[in-house]
């Protein structure tokens, strides 16, 4: 298991609330990312980093927003939660040059 | 998919059955690495063959690569129960900044 922890695992909320799902890596990595995966589908980027200070839109369109303050950090903010919101989001991190990226255990969100 | 797609979507056999599952990807790629996800948990890596390897072995792994095909397979030996769950490939683009995940396939493996 990679050192990158995820919180909370699990998250009900309601619509209209604003939530932020945390991320943080104990590897020093400088590329971090956020995907949301529905059950059972593929993987879709939201987000990613490349270092402090330093954040990009990935390929799926997301209404949640991400900073990069500190290496280690890299949390993801909904401002106004909907049902649509519901699914799985995963963060991984992964060093400068290297392909492979390290994944947190998850959060399931479900807004109803 | 943006790059592809495994198939089978899922598979099941015996324990001590070989397992193989395969992905195809659309664009050139650099590397491409096969992970594996347990049912409500983050990915796990398992091996990395990069565009120049045909070949690749890790334990019970045999991953190949066809480039000239688009498609790789993820070959599992002696199969165990412990081996169910949901295995991913990812392309690694020049000019990408990102991992390209296909669908998945969904092993189940019958004790």
């Amino acid at each position: 298991e990679a050192d990158i922890y995820q919180t909370p695992r699990y998250l009900v909320i309601g619509t209209g609330k604003k939530i932020t799902l945390e991320c943080s890596q104990t590897m020093g990595h400088d590329k971090m990312y956020w995907y949301q995966q529905d059950p059972g589908m593929e993987l879709h980027l939201i987000h990613y980093s490349y270092g402090v200070n330093s954040t990009e839109k990935g390929d799926l369109s997301s209404e949640s927003t991400v900073s990069r303050i500190r290496t280690e950090h890299f949390p993801l903010t909904l401002e106004s939660a909907r049902p649509s919101h519901t699914s799985q989001y995963l963060c991984a991190s992964g060093e400068l040059g290297q392909e492979t990226q390290y994944f947190g255990p998850g959060t399931r969100l479900l807004v109803l | 998919s943006q790059q592809g797609e495994e198939d089978p979507q899922a598979l099941s056999i015996q324990e001590g059955e070989n397992a193989t599952m395969n992905c195809s990807y659309k664009t050139s790629i650099n590397n491409l690495q096969w992970y594996r996800q347990n049912s409500g948990r983050g990915l796990v890596h398992l091996i990395l063959i990069r565009s120049n390897e045909r070949e690749k072995h890790s334990g019970r792994l045999r991953v190949t690569l066809d480039t000239s095909k688009k498609s790789s397979s993820l070959l599992i030996t002696a199969s165990r129960a412990a081996d169910t769950a949901s295995y991913f490939c990812a392309t690694d683009s020049t000019g990408a900044n990102n991992l390209f995940f296909g669908t998945g396939t969904r092993l189940t493996v019958i004790p």
